[in-house]
């Protein structure tokens, strides 16, 4: 089956650590976007790829870092910088402009 | 700034009646609008999508209706079902840009 997978489900931090979250996607997607969620409230973005090797911030990129070796794959580090990282994360991919964005399954980030 | 938000945080409609969830925008630029469904713990759906040089548009149950002079958008739901319950967003996307600009969202509670 095509889709977008995001692992892990759960994610537990340590304050002071870095903790990466994967995105992976089979479905020939050119774009791919993590977005960050809070309790009650919007989307809003971190980062995005629209090309291998390329990416640019969101609105909210600071404490964030990503890499786009391979189309398939679009990872996100949460880092030590981010002073509020416990959320809901969201990948998404996108075909081409002006299509809708097929959205993974979340990974949700606890600091403890 | 430039927003995408929402009339009511929170509807309640009894199984069998018809849903409207409404949401305004501010973009004048925006040429593409989506309608996403997330249920708790989980990613968001896509439900249904519109184009500018549309002003309504059926799906399966769901219409979103678009209406440019005031800024509005809308999604019907006809004979809500308890599998509705869930949270639904409007998604605007500026015309030119591949970035999806998300509403905070309606709680839909659908009771017997």
């Amino acid at each position: 089956d095509g889709g977008i997978t995001q692992s892990p489900k759960y994610l537990f931090r340590k304050e002071g650590q870095n903790v990466t979250l994967s995105c992976e996607q089979n479905l020939n997607h050119d774009a791919m976007y993590w977005y960050r969620q809070d309790p009650g409230q919007g989307l809003r973005l971190i980062y995005y790829s629209q090309i291998v090797n390329d990416f640019q911030k969101g609105d909210i990129a600071e404490g964030y870092s990503v890499s786009r070796e391979k189309k398939e794959s679009f990872p996100l580090t949460v880092t030590s910088a981010q002073k509020n990282p416990t959320a809901f994360y969201l990948c998404a991919s996108i075909s081409g402009s002006k299509d809708e964005q097929f959205f993974g399954p979340g990974t949700r980030l606890t600091v403890l | 700034g430039e927003s995408v938000g929402l009339h009511l945080p929170t509807l309640s409609v009894q199984e069998g009646d018809n849903s409207i969830i409404n949401c305004a925008y501010s973009n004048s630029a925006s040429d593409y609008f989506i309608w996403y469904k997330q249920e708790s713990g989980k990613g968001p759906q896509f439900i249904i999508d519109i184009r500018s040089n549309m002003d309504k548009r059926q799906g399966q149950r769901v219409t979103v209706l678009l209406n440019k002079t005031v800024k509005h958008l809308s999604l019907q739901i006809a004979a809500t079902q308890p599998g509705d319950s869930a949270v639904y967003f409007c998604a605007e996307n500026y015309r030119d840009t591949d970035k999806l600009i998300f509403g905070t969202g309606t709680r839909l509670q659908v009771f017997p």
